[in-house]
């Protein structure tokens, strides 16, 4: 299907695991963000990138690692989760130029 | 980034208009003002945006004042599906294309 989807959806983990949260788009975007969402609050972006191969930190990078090998994925992973790392986190396309970034569904971590 | 000021809450009636509140004192000639709203367990989504005229769209209106210091979103007849977080965001054009979510305002939409 088209659009954003983002897997797993819901995952539940312990400290000092590596996670990896999947985000895909089929707009072929250049741009992609990750935020993050805790309870209550708004969004914090962790990490984002411009095109394949080119990414940057947001405000909250640390202890997450991303890459972007292709247009259309962009993993985030938790190198060693800890419990501060439960989160609602969001992934989010926009195309070059473009003024509207499109978000995907979440996917809820929660870190035991 | 441009910081953004919201209510934190606000309570309409359904099929009434809603009129929420942004205040951007410090902004910038090159800032947009970004409107998202996110429903209840979803992902944020587009409202609007502008940068000096008011703008209208299937959704809502913005009014931008005259000296840009602060702006309006418009809901026109709002609905129960209406009920939302509605972030108010300055994006610099020019930067990167960041948003910086603040608090967001929280809309209760009454039968």
């Amino acid at each position: 299907d088209a659009g954003i989807t983002q897997s797993p959806r819901y995952k539940i983990t312990e400290t000092g695991r590596q996670v990896t949260l999947m985000c895909h788009q089929t707009w072929s975007h250049s741009y992609m963000f990750w935020y993050r969402q805790d309870l209550g609050h708004g969004l914090r972006l962790i990490y984002y990138s411009a095109a394949a191969d080119i990414t940057d930190k947001g405000e909250v990078p640390d202890g997450y690692v991303v890459s972007r090998s292709k247009t259309e994925n962009f993993p985030l992973t938790l190198e060693s989760a800890t419990r501060s790392q439960t989160s609602v986190y969001f992934c989010a396309s926009m195309s070059g130029g473009g003024y509207e970034q499109y978000f995907g569904p979440g996917t809820r971590l929660t870190v035991t | 980034d441009a910081k953004t000021t919201q209510p934190n809450s606000m309570e309409s009636n359904e099929e009434e208009p809603v009129h929420l509140p942004c205040n951007h004192s410090t902004i910038s000639g090159t800032d947009y003002i970004h409107w998202y709203r996110q429903l209840p367990s979803q992902g944020p989504e587009y409202v609007i945006h502008g940068l000096t005229s008011n703008v209208n769209n299937r959704m809502a209106s913005l009014a931008i004042a005259e000296d840009r210091k602060s702006s309006t979103l418009i809901l026109h007849r709002a609905t129960l599906r209406d009920a939302a977080v509605y972030y108010c965001i300055l994006r610099d054009e020019e930067g990167a294309q960041k948003l910086v979510f603040g608090q967001g305002t929280r809309l209760t939409i009454n039968p």
